[in-house]
C-alpha cells in the first residue's frame, strides 16, 4: 500500500526566508502524481504545486519549488521568500497515475514570523 | 467559475444524532470525493462518485455514514447514529477531467460531536 510521511508536525520561518517542508512516500508503482496542498485556516485545501514522476525536472510555481528524489522517494517542498500568507497546514499527497484515490501525509504547520 | 460549494460549515451534535452535510461541485465536473480529515490528519477518501454511480466506497463505515447524489449533481453524506469519533471536517471536491484529474476542494464543513 502506498504511504505518505511527513516527518516535521510544525516548522517556523522568519519573512522573506527560505524554508524546505521534506516528505517522503512508499509506492511500488513507476507512474504517478505527487502534490504540495496549502490548507489555511479557511479549511479549503489549494494546490500549490505538482509533480509528475515521469519528469526528471523540478516543478516551479513563482516562489515554490519542488526537489523530487525519485529514487529516494523524497519529494520536499522549498517556499523561497516567505510571505504571512504562507502561514497554514501543508499537506505532501501521492496519486497513482491511472486512478482518483489521493493519499495524504499528515501535514506540516508551518508558522511565518513577521 | 463558482468553486465547491458546502453547507453548513460547522455543526454541533450530541452522539447517537443523525447529520446531513450538502456539497455543490463545479459546474460541469462529472467526478465528486467526500474526505474525512480528522484533527492533525490528512484527509481521508470516503466515498467518490462517477455522476450518480458510486466508484469506491471502500472506506465509507457503512453501518453508519450514507452518501447520494441522485441527479448526478448536488451530493448529500449522513451520519446515523453519531459517534464522538466522527468529529470532524468533511470535505468535498470534485474533479476537473486533464491528464492529472485535478481535484478542487470545498470550504469543508467542521463537525464535533458531544
Amino acid at each position: 500500500a502506498q504511504t505518505v510521511t511527513q516527518s516535521q508536525p510544525e516548522m517556523s520561518v522568519q519573512e522573506a526566508e527560505t524554508v524546505t517542508l521534506s516528505c517522503t512516500y512508499d509506492t511500488s508503482e513507476s507512474d504517478y502524481y505527487l502534490f504540495w496542498y496549502k490548507q489555511p485556516p479557511s479549511r479549503q485545501m489549494i494546490l500549490v504545486i505538482r509533480q509528475e514522476a515521469y519528469k526528471q525536472q523540478n516543478a516551479t510555481e513563482n516562489r515554490f519549488s519542488v526537489n523530487f528524489q525519485k529514487a529516494a522517494k523524497s519529494f520536499s517542498l522549498k517556499i523561497s521568500d516567505s510571505q504571512l500568507g504562507d502561514a497554514a497546514m501543508y499537506f505532501c499527497a501521492y496519486r497513482r497515475e491511472e486512478g482518483d484515490k489521493i493519499i495524504f501525509g499528515k501535514g506540516t504547520r508551518l508558522h511565518i514570523l513577521p | 467559475e463558482a468553486g465547491v460549494a458546502q453547507s453548513p460549515r460547522y455543526k454541533i451534535i450530541e452522539k447517537r444524532q443523525s447529520v446531513a452535510f450538502w456539497c455543490n461541485p463545479i459546474s460541469g465536473h462529472a467526478t465528486l470525493y467526500w474526505y474525512q480529515q480528522i484533527l492533525g490528519q490528512g484527509p481521508k477518501l470516503l466515498i467518490q462518485f462517477q455522476n450518480n454511480g458510486v466508484v469506491d466506497d471502500s472506506q465509507l463505515p457503512k453501518d453508519r455514514f450514507s452518501a447520494e447524489r441522485l441527479k448526478g449533481v448536488d451530493s448529500t453524506l449522513k451520519i446515523q447514529p453519531a459517534k464522538l469519533e466522527d468529529s470532524a471536517v468533511y470535505l468535498c471536491a470534485s474533479r476537473r477531467d486533464n491528464p492529472w484529474n485535478e481535484q478542487f476542494f470545498g470550504p469543508g464543513t467542521r463537525l464535533t460531536v458531544l
